[in-house]
């Protein structure tokens, strides 16, 4: 079966601390994929990153990053000096070999001025 | 280039109402899902259709159907709606379905709907 866990349901931080949200996942699969969306409070959801399991490199666009580590089964995801516009639920996602979306439950990210 | 529309934006049914919700898409994306969204889980698939022309179930189907009216256009249909599927909507579109590169899932705003 395939899982994805956000242990953390809420984060709260001060503007400009770093914060980083967990994703562990479990698959069988060799071949996976792993996703990252922001949820704003307006509602939308937003793509973030798309990432293959035979691509470990981390990547960095901006103030985020993703930290993949096939070795613990994590996705990560960092941001750098938080900003209030940051506040929003992101959700972690895995696809595998049967193609559809699982989700983890989400991790509310709070930004204090 | 609107993307992924829905509407509509909120509803309120009855127990026993049907109603139908629409998504368009406008990204000449060949596949299509819906999901609902309930307060501290992550999203759930109910359908998708993976190119015009088919529709298959998702994790939770029950209590829905769904028609893919044409490559843009795919509707969510709640027969007799109970306080249960009391949630958020979400449309979504891909280019492919599969894991083909192209299977970044894009988001419309929403359907809130409230069975009473």
């Amino acid at each position: 079966a395939q899982k994805v866990t956000q242990a953390q349901t809420e984060i709260s931080v001060v503007e400009k601390e770093d914060v980083t949200l967990d994703c562990v996942y479990e698959t069988r699969d060799t071949t996976y994929y792993l996703f990252w969306y922001k949820q704003p409070p307006s509602g939308e959801l937003v793509f973030l990153i798309r990432r293959n399991s035979f691509d470990e490199q981390n990547e960095i666009s901006g103030r985020y990053s993703w930290n993949f580590q096939k070795s613990t089964s994590s996705f990560n995801f960092t941001i750098t000096a938080s900003q209030v516009v940051d506040s929003a639920v992101y959700f972690c996602a895995l696809k595998g070999s049967n193609y559809q979306l699982i989700w983890g439950a989400g991790t509310k990210l709070i930004i204090k001025p | 280039n609107a993307g992924v529309t829905q509407t509509p934006k909120f509803q309120v049914l009855k127990t026993g109402q049907s109603m139908t919700l629409q998504c368009a898409q406008d990204m000449n994306h060949n596949s299509m899902y819906w999901y609902r969204q309930d307060p501290g889980m992550g999203l759930r698939l109910i359908y998708y259709s993976a190119s015009e022309g088919t529709t298959d179930k998702g994790e939770v189907p029950n209590g829905y159907n769904v028609s893919r009216l044409n490559k843009r256009e795919f509707s969510l249909r709640l027969e007799s709606a109970a306080p249960s599927q009391t949630s958020v909507y979400f449309c979504a579109s891909s280019y492919n379905y599969g894991t083909s590169g192209t299977d970044t899932q894009y988001f419309g705003p929403g359907t809130r709907l409230t069975v009473l």
